[in-house]
């Protein structure tokens, strides 16, 4: 039974487009995360929900909007879609704004952009 | 500003050689060190928290130790299954957030 799942694994695309990336946590968690890990395996945080409410907004391009229907779901839309895109895209969550410190990571979403 | 680096980048021991990544950090303030492992086209696994310096954890062949500067993940007589990208991260004080190095890719070889 997958604790944070995340869909889809893989997305190709061309320039310009627009894509979502689904989230979802069973773990009864309050917070949930989207870090972005680039090429060289550097993790950086980009955005952070508490119980729904946008707690952490890193310097990220506009064109990526975070969405938490209910604290159980972090989904993440990105518009207009660049080259620099290209990583892999992980969803995690962890107890009420990180208060034991352990993050649960889902499989991560591999965006490649052409 | 808040800071973490891992070194080596990279890390081939044969079985049952013993070796320590190292993680060195800058922070204003630390309330957590995290260890995590990642395996490729995997999302990081935790493996530990240490919170105060001289404190030491250890999970089968790993030993994370924690001084005010840097932590140590050791490895002792390490197998293939070992390999893995180890992470470290700190949580500071005064945000929500880890912040990750970069990883040591270690490889183990029979």
């Amino acid at each position: 039974d997958t604790a944070v799942s995340q869909t889809p694994k893989y997305l190709v695309t061309q320039m310009g487009n627009d894509k979502s990336i689904k989230c979802e946590q069973n773990l009864g968690h309050d917070t949930m995360y989207w870090y972005k890990q680039d090429s060289k395996k550097f993790l950086k945080i980009m955005f952070s929900y508490n119980n729904k409410e946008l707690i952490i907004n890193e310097t990220v391009p506009n064109r990526f909007s975070p969405k938490s229907p209910d604290k159980a779901h972090l989904n993440l839309h990105i518009n207009s879609l660049e080259l620099g895109d290209s990583a892999v895209y992980f969803c995690a969550s962890s107890t009420r704004r990180l208060n034991t410190g352990e993050l649960f990571f889902g499989e991560g979403s591999r965006l490649t952009v052409l | 500003e808040d800071q973490v680096t891992q070194s080596p980048e990279a890390l081939r021991l044969q079985e049952g050689e013993s070796s320590s990544l190292n993680c060195s950090y800058t922070v204003s303030g630390l309330r957590g060190l995290f260890w995590y492992r990642q395996d490729p086209g995997k999302g990081p696994e935790f493996l530990f928290t240490l919170y105060s310096a001289g404190e030491e954890k250890e999970k089968e062949r790993l030993k994370a130790t924690l001084t005010k500067k840097e932590s140590f993940l050791h490895i002792t007589a390490p197998k293939p299954e070992d390999s893995a990208t180890y992470l470290c991260a700190v949580h500071p004080y005064n945000t929500d957030k880890l912040i990750f190095g970069t990883g040591t890719r270690l490889q183990v070889f029979p």
